[in-house]
């Protein structure tokens, strides 16, 4: 059974720091991993999407790593703003049929002025 | 091109009642997905419909809990008999067909608070 964490479950940050957040999974047979953002009482964004074939995705400031042997992905923001405070959700997806995305718990992301 | 939507956003139901939650997927899609977000905790998968049919329910809690999705309207969650522990906000989501059917767009959810 595939099992998502994030760690940390929660990380403040003073403008202008470079953010780093981790997320771990145990089977290393997924089809993809998604980043997502969730802003308080709202739904899911899209952040980056990165195949398994694939070792990173950029966008902006955003940069999404992925170690599919080692169970891990790694998604950086740069230079972080006062927006750039919500939760960030990773989740993957199993190669095997069906279409189910498995999540972690997120971490809770507070960039202060 | 609307996104996914969702209706109501809030809802509130007594112990005992019924909630229907509903979905309307992005236009084109054919693929809908429900999650469920307990309070403090990351998102669970509950069920993959396709139209008029259910795909993967294996997500789903065995008792009380219905997913459809017809051929015409939206897709319905609907929880029978509520208890407190249903309170949790429920997501669906949405793709297409064929090559792109693993990108999901997620609706704002349906907050759920049973009193």
């Amino acid at each position: 059974k595939q099992e998502v964490t994030q760690i940390p479950a929660a990380l403040s940050v003073p403008e202008g720091e470079n953010l780093v957040l981790n997320c771990s999974f145990t089977d290393s047979a997924i089809y993809n991993l998604q980043w997502f953002r969730q802003d308080p009482g709202k739904g899911l964004t899209s952040l980056l999407l990165i195949q398994s074939s694939q070792r990173e995705q950029t966008s902006g400031r955003l940069n999404a790593s992925l170690d599919k042997s080692s169970g891990r992905s790694t998604l950086y923001i740069a230079a972080s703003q006062p927006g750039d405070s919500a939760t960030y959700l990773c989740a993957v997806r199993p190669q095997a049929a069906g279409n189910k995305l498995t999540f972690g718990g997120g971490t809770r992301v507070l960039v202060k002025p | 091109n609307a996104g996914v939507m969702q209706n109501p956003r809030h809802l509130v139901r007594r112990r005992g009642q019924e909630a229907r939650l509903r979905c309307s997927p992005m236009k084109g899609h054919s693929h809908v997905y429900w999650y469920r977000q307990l309070p403090e905790e990351g998102l669970k998968f509950m069920v993959y419909l396709q139209k008029e049919n259910i795909i993967d329910e294996s997500g789903m809690p065995k008792e009380r809990f219905s997913a459809e999705f017809p051929k015409e309207g939206p897709s319905i969650l609907r929880i029978q008999q509520v208890v407190r522990g249903d309170s949790a906000a429920y997501f669906c989501a949405s793709s297409p067909s064929g090559v792109r059917t693993y990108e999901q767009y997620f609706g704002p959810g349906t907050r759920l608070t049973v009193t």
